[in-house]
This record gives structure tokens, sequence and C-alpha cells, in this order.
């Protein structure tokens, strides 16, 4: 049963803290996106890799986020350093393009609290 | 300026009665656009994927249809189910010259009551 998965589910943290958020895209998959989900704001789109190169990463506040794919199995996004208003449910997608009729496979998500 | 408006906001319905749900958008050049249904706590599911020259696409009790010239799509739901209580979510594409671009609607929240 092939998914994306994400850990942590949860974090809390405090304000200056880094967080570190990690995602497994489903084996094969050559495109990976990071999103962040807010009741304010809904959903938004923050960066994308395809074969892990960043594509676009101009979502994605520059100065205190920052997102790689060190190897074909794992993404990271990592906040550093984190405030209050970062709160939010960050989601993790992969799949096998981008434009076109490609699908999009989101994981569960990560729950951050920045305090 | 890239929009993507969802209407109604929120809906209640009874169980076992159809519903249709609006998503007009400003967005070009259009690549595809999405339906995506988010249950409470979990990542959005995908329902359909449109590209321009499709006009209609099912799954299952779900049906969306897309008009390319009046910029509108609307998801209709058939039969419903207290299971169809979630989110449900439109996504433009827009085709940039060396990527693309997502244009998110606020979602329409409804809910299936017995």
């Amino acid at each position: 049963d092939a998914r994306v998965t994400q850990t942590p589910r949860h974090k809390v943290t405090e304000m200056g803290q880094e967080v570190t958020m990690r995602c497994q895209p489903i084996l094969g998959h050559n495109t990976v996106f990071w999103y962040r989900q807010t009741m304010m704001q809904g959903l938004e789109l923050l960066a994308y890799f395809r074969n892990r190169a960043p594509l676009d990463d101009s979502g994605m506040p520059k100065d205190r986020f920052s997102a790689e794919m060190p190897d074909a199995t794992l993404a990271t996004l990592k906040i550093q350093p984190s405030e209050p208003r970062d709160s939010a449910v960050y989601f993790c997608a992969s799949g096998l393009g981008f434009g076109g009729g490609h699908e999009q496979f989101f994981g569960p998500g990560t729950r951050l609290t920045v305090l | 300026k890239n929009q993507v408006e969802q209407s109604p906001q929120s809906l209640i319905i009874l169980e076992g009665k159809n519903c249709t749900l609006q998503c007009n958008y400003t967005v070009s050049p259009f690549s595809n656009l999405r339906w995506y249904k988010q249950d409470t706590g979990r990542g959005p599911v995908s329902l359909t994927i449109m590209t321009f020259s499709e006009n209609t696409k099912s799954n299952g009790r779900y049906t969306a249809t897309l008009d390319a010239d009046t910029k509108q799509s609307s998801l209709h739901i058939t039969a419903s189910q207290l299971s169809d209580s979630a989110s449900y979510i439109c996504v433009v594409t827009q085709r940039g010259d060396s990527s693309y671009k997502l244009i998110f609607g606020s979602g329409t929240r409804l809910l299936v009551r017995p």
C-alpha cells in the first residue's frame, strides 16, 4: 500500500527553536511538493522538487524556511527560527509530474504549533 | 489577477440528496483544474483532474464539469453519504514558461446529515 509518510505528525515548540519536518514520497515518484494549510490562508504551495532539484520555492519565506531532498526517499522542510505565525499543518505530496493530468498524493501532514 | 473562487462557502444537505459545488477562476494561461476532498485532520485526496480539452469527468458518485470558455467548473455529488462530509477544494494550475503555479480556492465545507 504505497503512501506518502510524514514525521512527526505533531510538533509543539517554542518561538525561536528550529523545526525539521520529514517526508518520504511514494517510491518512484519524481516530484515532491510542500504545502502549508491554515484556517486563514487555506492551502498554499511552498515549494516543489523534480528529480530532487528545487524547481520553485517562491511560496516559501526564504529567510527562515529551507527545503531539501538529500536523496530520492527523503524530503525535509526546515524552519529556523520558528515563529508563532508558522503554526499550521504542513503537507508533503508526491507525484509523477506537475502539469497535465498528473495526480498528487498527499501525506497525513505535520501539525506544527509554535508557542 | 489570478483567482479561484468557490461557492458556497458551506453547505448542509440531507443524506441521499444531490448537491453541486461551484468553482470560478480567472487563471491564465490554464493548465488543469483539480478537485480535492479533504476530511478533517487528513491530507487532501484527488477526486478529478481536468485539462483544457476535457469538459466532464466522473469518479464514482462525483462528477466534475469544466467550461473553459466561461472559466467555470462544478462538482456534482450524487446520492450523498455521511462520508461525503468534508471540505472540497478547487485548484487551478497556471502554466508558466518553465514552471507551474497553483492557485487555490478557499474550499466548500459540506456537511451531510442523516
